[in-house]
């Protein structure tokens, strides 16, 4: 019952914008949309997360549509380190609610 | 600044033996406190959340169990395992109070658990 979709992979070149997407019809008014990557082995890394305002941080921007269904995680600058599982996740905040992950996209910064 | 350590990173058990996953934060006071599970290509299944010392919530039925002796402790036990106990564990924390906000959830790198 995942409340996201995203491009299973992408492809970026080293040192170019990456912009992953994801769609998120259904998202209801008190839910935010977050983003995770993980990296094979290691635990996943909070990125950045917002309501309905674009958000930017060290390490990447987030543009949410007017409407709310969908979002994009920019990477100004993509490195190989960047190559990872990256995670777009809907979640309110009523008692209980957690983080579910899908599948996610994997981004290959290429050389 | 607030750090999360899982101890084993890899831990090799058989069947029917006991397991004990320890996780503990460091640089914050009376966090929440989750475990997950993660299956090899699948996505995270949360197993516990804790609000508080010997406040635990289970979210599914399973051969698992969960404690918290301490307050940025949580610690992940099973008396016999099962060979569907394999699978990625990790431990994650966010900020007192943030069931109901929109605070994030950190996560730690994880026990890789092998079961023969």
């Amino acid at each position: 019952d995942a409340k996201t979709t995203q491009p299973t992979s992408m492809d970026c070149a080293e040192g170019r914008a990456a912009n992953l997407p994801c769609n998120h019809s259904t998202i209801s008014g008190n839910e935010y949309v977050y983003w995770y990557r993980q990296i094979h082995s290691q635990g996943p890394q909070y990125i950045i997360h917002g309501l309905k305002n674009n958000e930017t941080n060290e390490m990447a921007s987030l543009i949410i549509t007017e409407d709310r269904k969908s979002s994009t995680l920019i990477l100004p600058h993509a490195t190989l380190r960047d190559t990872a599982v990256y995670y777009c996740i809907v979640r309110g905040h009523n008692y209980g609610q957690n983080f579910v992950f899908g599948p996610g996209t994997r981004l290959s910064v290429l050389p | 600044s607030q750090t999360i350590h899982q101890w084993p990173a890899t831990l090799v058990q058989p069947v029917g033996s006991p397991l004990s996953l320890e996780c503990t934060v460091e640089g914050t006071s009376n966090p929440n406190l989750y475990w997950y599970r993660q299956a090899a290509g699948r996505g995270l299944q949360l197993l516990f959340y804790s609000i508080g010392i010997d406040q635990i919530s289970s979210e599914v039925p399973q051969n698992l169990s969960a404690s918290r002796p301490q307050d940025r402790q949580f610690i992940l036990s099973s008396k016999k395992l099962l060979l569907s106990d394999s699978g990625f564990y990790l431990c994650a924390w966010s900020v007192a109070g943030t069931l109901r906000s929109n605070q994030p959830q950190h996560f730690g790198d994880g026990t890789r658990l092998s079961i023969l």
